[in-house]
């Protein structure tokens, strides 16, 4: 079935360190992908998302490109800021209207200053 | 993109009671997702709530421990019945935007004793 495999965390990073986050996907057909934030003591928000293969999806310096050839959608930024620090989804969608995601375990980013 | 508050934000229950979750959404949709996040745990999907129609339960759920109403297009309600220090979790509700992306709820936050 559909599947979608995050690194395991926790993350450790120092300010303005340059971050990776590996996702890698499962799935028939093209998916639609995307990368929700969890901050502390709240629900999720949509960080970004790609549609179809070789899109790159960015918003607040994070960027993720859709690679139909290695099934990934790596989550990247090149200096992270203590606000960074939460959990980080990874979550296809199969392109189907009405069609629930399905997420990754979760990726838990820890900056400090 | 879509606004969408639930109530309670928290809540602290019994062994053995039941509780009804609220999800009130700030424009029309068709579909409505309800997913359970346990601690430290990932996403899964209980249910799909369709105006009009009975909710869609994923594996592993049923309606008579989790059932759920979908009265129109703005709002839904998930109850948690009969509950077990088992059901302390993060629910969450969310919809499918007009943009085919999936935003959520602040999540409501359950302690069973």
């Amino acid at each position: 079935g559909d599947s979608v495999t995050q690194m395991e965390g926790p993350v450790t990073l120092s300010e303005e360190a340059f971050l990776t986050i590996n996702c890698t996907y499962t799935a028939t057909g093209y998916p639609s992908l995307f990368w929700y934030v969890q901050y502390p003591g709240e629900g999720l928000q949509l960080l970004l998302k790609a549609t179809k293969a070789d899109d790159k999806g960015s918003n607040k310096g994070f960027e993720a490109t859709y690679r139909k050839e290695t099934t990934s959608f790596h989550l990247e930024k090149g200096s992270v800021q203590v606000s960074d620090s939460a959990v980080y989804f990874c979550a296809l969608r199969v392109n189907q209207a009405g069609t629930a995601l399905i997420f990754g375990k979760g990726t838990t980013l820890s900056v400090s200053s | 993109s879509a606004v969408i508050s639930q109530k309670p934000s928290r809540d602290i229950c019994q062994r053995g009671t039941s509780l009804t979750i609220q999800c009130q959404v700030d424009s029309q949709v068709t579909m409505m997702f309800w997913y359970r996040q346990q601690p430290g745990q990932s996403l899964t999907l209980i249910a799909t709530a369709n105006q009009g129609s009975e909710a869609t339960y994923e594996s592993g759920f049923v309606i008579d421990k989790f059932p759920i109403s979908r009265p129109n297009l703005t709002f839904s309600t998930l109850t948690v019945s009969n509950m077990s220090p088992e059901d302390s979790s993060i629910y969450l509700c969310s919809v499918e935007g007009d943009d085919r992306t999936q935003y959520f709820g602040p999540g409501t936050r359950l302690l069973v004793l």
